[in-house]
């Protein structure tokens, strides 16, 4: 078991392209998520999905933000038209299926993708 | 989601416990307390979860009040590798699955 990857790990773009990462979670993991991480604070949720479904969104993801899993593996996430204030460190954590009820899931992050907008 | 209260930043010396302190006094019954941190350049990972009794497992103990209205990371030996962002988080298990962090406490670890 690899653990979860993220590619790449460092990306400097400029304002206004658009910029695409991709996350690996751990082998048969049915859930994957995304967070935000800004200087100082704690992740922030984005987006969850169980297998290829995207179950939830937070109202920080604005219509610039995309997240897709299309075959319930890998998942990408793109934003679009890049603004200085995305710049942050983009997280992505995966966690097995929970056969249990009232049993909550551990999650697994990756090492996360630094994103630089100048 | 109930909220939880730490301290911003903690010190403690090398091969001592260190106990750090989690208050969450709006905690419903149905809510574990779960614990992450997070090293330098890392992403965060699991550390401990619990929701009466007390925990132990291989990288820390649980300490949860009687009342669950706090509860007490305890690192027994801490070393230099424990230094990190540690976040006590609730998460209700029948609501939804993600992960809400506050801003943690900052552990120093002094040689």
């Amino acid at each position: 078991d690899t653990g979860v990857s993220q590619n790449p790990r460092h990306k400097i773009t400029k304002r206004g392209q658009n910029v695409t990462f991709r996350c690996d979670p751990i082998s048969e993991h049915n859930r994957l998520y995304w967070y935000r991480q800004t200087l100082g604070q704690g992740p922030e949720f984005l987006t969850y999905f169980q297998n290829e479904a995207q179950l939830e969104k937070s109202r920080l993801l604005s219509d610039r933000f995309s997240a897709e899993r299309p075959k319930g593996s890998f998942s990408t996430l793109e934003i679009q038209r890049t603004e200085q204030g995305d710049s942050a460190m983009y997280l992505c954590a995966s966690s097995p299926k929970v056969r249990l009820a009232g049993v909550t899931d551990t999650q697994y992050f990756g090492p996360g993708t630094r994103l630089t907008v100048l | 989601d109930a909220k939880t209260t730490q301290p911003n930043s903690m010190e403690s010396n090398e091969e001592e416990p260190v106990h750090l302190p989690c208050n969450h006094s709006t905690i419903s019954g149905t809510d574990y307390i779960h614990w992450y941190r997070q090293l330098p350049s890392q992403g965060p990972e699991y550390v401990i979860h619990g929701l009466t009794s007390n925990v132990n497992n291989r990288m820390a103990s649980l300490a949860i009040a009687e009342d669950r209205k706090s509860s007490t990371l305890i690192l027994h030996r801490a070393t230099l590798r424990d230094a990190a962002v540690y976040y006590c988080i609730l998460r209700d298990s029948g609501k939804g699955n993600k992960l809400v962090f506050g801003a943690g406490t900052i552990l120093r670890v002094k040689s």
